[in-house]
Parts: structure tokens; sequence; C-alpha cells
């Protein structure tokens, strides 16, 4: 099955700035989600975006998604030191019966 | 909020134990799944199950097995365990949406070692 794959694969970032990070896929999609996993934790939802949008905001989240690329982008602003998690994209593909495809994971520190 | 219990945090079994990892999810969900996670290689799906004694293969389900007889409890069976099936566990559960975008809830996980 595919995965979506992350990159960069850790971050290290002063509390304030902005963490960026980045995930590809191989096939075609229905949508794509990020989660979020606290050391030693299991993972929480954070955003979903779907295969016709190109743009989303949650709060601090905007996660971007370019299909032609096949690729997806998490942008945290204004990160603070709790924050600190690694963070998984998901891919839900076509056809794919609605299971969840998930990449490797991206850690980030955020130093207060 | 959605609930999902996974009944142990840490579980320690020796080679060849038969070993139960049980999950509970108390918002009514069709959906559950069972993954492991291993440093480097992310979360992989081991089973899941759409509904009540339905079960499905993941991604890597062999030494594996697993038991719905009731929507909110699903069981992860390891039959007879190996040092390589040493892992973190997640169980999650979602609803069922039609057209798909369903998120999963996930455990707090149980980290297995076997010896």
């Amino acid at each position: 099955s595919q995965q979506g794959e992350e990159d960069p694969q850790a971050l290290s970032i002063q509390e304030g700035e902005n963490a960026t990070m980045n995930c590809s896929y191989k096939t075609s999609i229905n949508n794509l989600q990020w989660y979020r996993q606290n050391s030693g934790r299991g993972l929480v939802h954070l955003i979903l975006i779907r295969s016709n949008e190109r743009e989303k905001h949650s709060g601090r989240l905007r996660v971007t998604l370019d299909t032609s690329k096949k690729s997806s982008s998490l942008l945290i602003t204004a990160s603070r030191a709790a924050d600190t998690a690694s963070y998984f994209c998901a891919t839900d593909t076509l056809g794919g019966n609605n299971r969840l495809a998930f990449g490797k994971g991206n850690q980030v520190v955020v130093i207060p | 909020d959605v609930k999902v219990t996974q009944s142990s945090r840490y579980l320690v079994k020796r080679t060849g134990e038969k070993v139960f990892l049980e999950c509970v999810q108390d918002m009514d969900h069709e959906n559950m799944f069972w993954y492991r996670q291993d440093p480097g290689l992310g979360l992989r799906l081991i089973y899941f199950s759409y509904d009540v004694k339905m079960k499905e293969k993941g991604d890597i389900p062999e030494g594996y097995s697993v038991s719905r007889e009731k929507k909110e409890r699903f069981s992860l069976i390891l039959e007879s365990a190996s040092t390589n099936q040493t892992s973190m566990y997640l169980c999650a559960s979602s609803t069922h949406l039609t057209g798909g975008g369903e998120k999963l809830f996930f455990g707090s996980g149980t980290q297995l070692s076997v010896l």
C-alpha cells in the first residue's frame, strides 16, 4: 500500500518560529490527514484536506495540498514548546477502501 | 469526547506465549484498527474491522489474529509471541462516512516487549 513520506525527518526550532514539514505520496488520494503524536502516546488528529481543496487552516495550523506534485505541507505558526511532538501525514487512497496509510513521521522539537 | 482504551500501557511477555491486546471504544464506531509502530517504519496496519465479526487483513497480518465479538471491542492476538513482535501497538477507531474522510481516534498504545 502507498505511504506518505514526511520531509524533513527532524526539525528543531525556537519558540515563536514557524515550523514547516512536507509529505509526499505516490498514488491518487481522496484526502490527506495530519496527526500529532506526543512522546509515547497515541496519535491525535489535527486536520484533513480533501483532494479538491488546496489549502486549509485550523488555528495555528495551515495545510496545503498540491495533487499535481502529490505533496502536502503542514505549517505551524508561532510555535510553542507544547508543539514538540512527531507529526504524521496519512493518505486515504482512491479505491483504498478508506484505509489510511501513514508516513514515517516528522519529529519537531520546539526550544523554549 | 471519543475514548479509545487499550487495556495495558506496558506488557512484557516471553517468546511463545499467547498474547491478547484489548481495545475498547465508547463512541459506537463501526471501524476499528490495529497498527504497530516501530522506529523508522512509521505506523503499519495489521488488521482492521468494519463491523462486528468482520475482519480484514492489513499490510502485515502474519503472526497476528483478531477478534471482534462486540462492536465496541477489538482484540489483537499474538498466537505465539516472537521477539520481532516487540513494538508499540496502537488501536484506533472511526465512524463510517459515505465518501470517506473518517478521522481516526487512537488509544494511548501498548508497548509490548517479548523476551
